[in-house]
């Protein structure tokens, strides 16, 4: 699997952010997005494909349908700025696969 | 709370070792699988091997495959990285970060805050 993501997005504070994340069918995969901000680990805040976990906003949601996956930022906070990065898990040679990731620019 | 906390990162040589260790707490460690990741400066995340709860399991990545070994001690709650031959390309950060009951899973609901790996003479 080789999974596409943007190099980077710009939006506006209060603004919805749309992050895709393009493969192969990955509709059928369970895929999994984690926000990194400078100098920290990452954090998951989508797993399998639309669920939050715990202490992840609301205005954090996702999607995966096809050949794209989405993490869409509703109400955009400077707080969010942050790479993040799409994941799944590869059945056919037991490996993960992470996105290049995408740089959320809050303008 | 869950809690993962890395050390044994540091300074070494082309061609020497390493080994990294992840003390776990805060959750039944036995119960998961556990991974590691790295990510290069200034570049993105790197999945390097996952090892099952007991043990008995582990996948590698094709680069890390020989030159990296995952194990663990559920007596100690601890994950470990054994790097051996150290190359420069293996420099950056190792995260620990815990899977799920079985091992065929990419997810990883909570990662420590990684231990700096510099391979430089």
């Amino acid at each position: 699997y080789v999974l596409t993501q943007p190099p980077s997005v710009s939006v506006a504070p209060g603004e919805t952010a749309s992050l895709p994340c393009g493969g192969d069918n990955i509709g059928g995969k369970s895929m999994h997005w984690y926000q990194q901000r400078p100098g920290q680990a990452p954090v998951l805040v989508i797993h399998y494909d639309t669920e939050r976990p715990s202490g992840i906003p609301e205005r954090f949601s996702g999607s995966n349908s096809g050949n794209t996956a989405t993490l869409t930022i509703s109400r955009v906070e400077a707080g969010d700025e942050a790479d993040y990065y799409c994941q799944l898990w590869d059945s056919v040679n037991n490996r993960v696969v992470f996105g290049g990731g995408t740089k959320l620019s809050v303008l | 709370q869950v809690q993962l906390a890395e050390s044994g990162g540091g300074v070494v040589q082309p061609g020497g070792s390493l080994r990294l260790s992840c003390m776990a707490s805060g959750f039944s460690f036995s119960g998961y699988s556990m991974h590691w990741f790295r990510q290069a400066p200034g570049k993105g995340l790197e999945w390097v091997a996952v090892i099952s709860h007991d043990g008995d399991n582990k996948f590698y990545e094709d680069s890390a495959a020989g030159r990296f070994t995952i194990s663990r001690d559920n007596s100690k709650n601890t994950l470990y990285l054994q790097i051996s031959n150290l190359r420069p390309e293996d420099t950056g950060t190792y995260y620990c970060a815990r899977a799920e009951a079985g091992y065929h899973t990419a997810r990883g609901d909570f990662w420590g805050q990684g231990a700096l790996v510099i391979v430089s003479s």
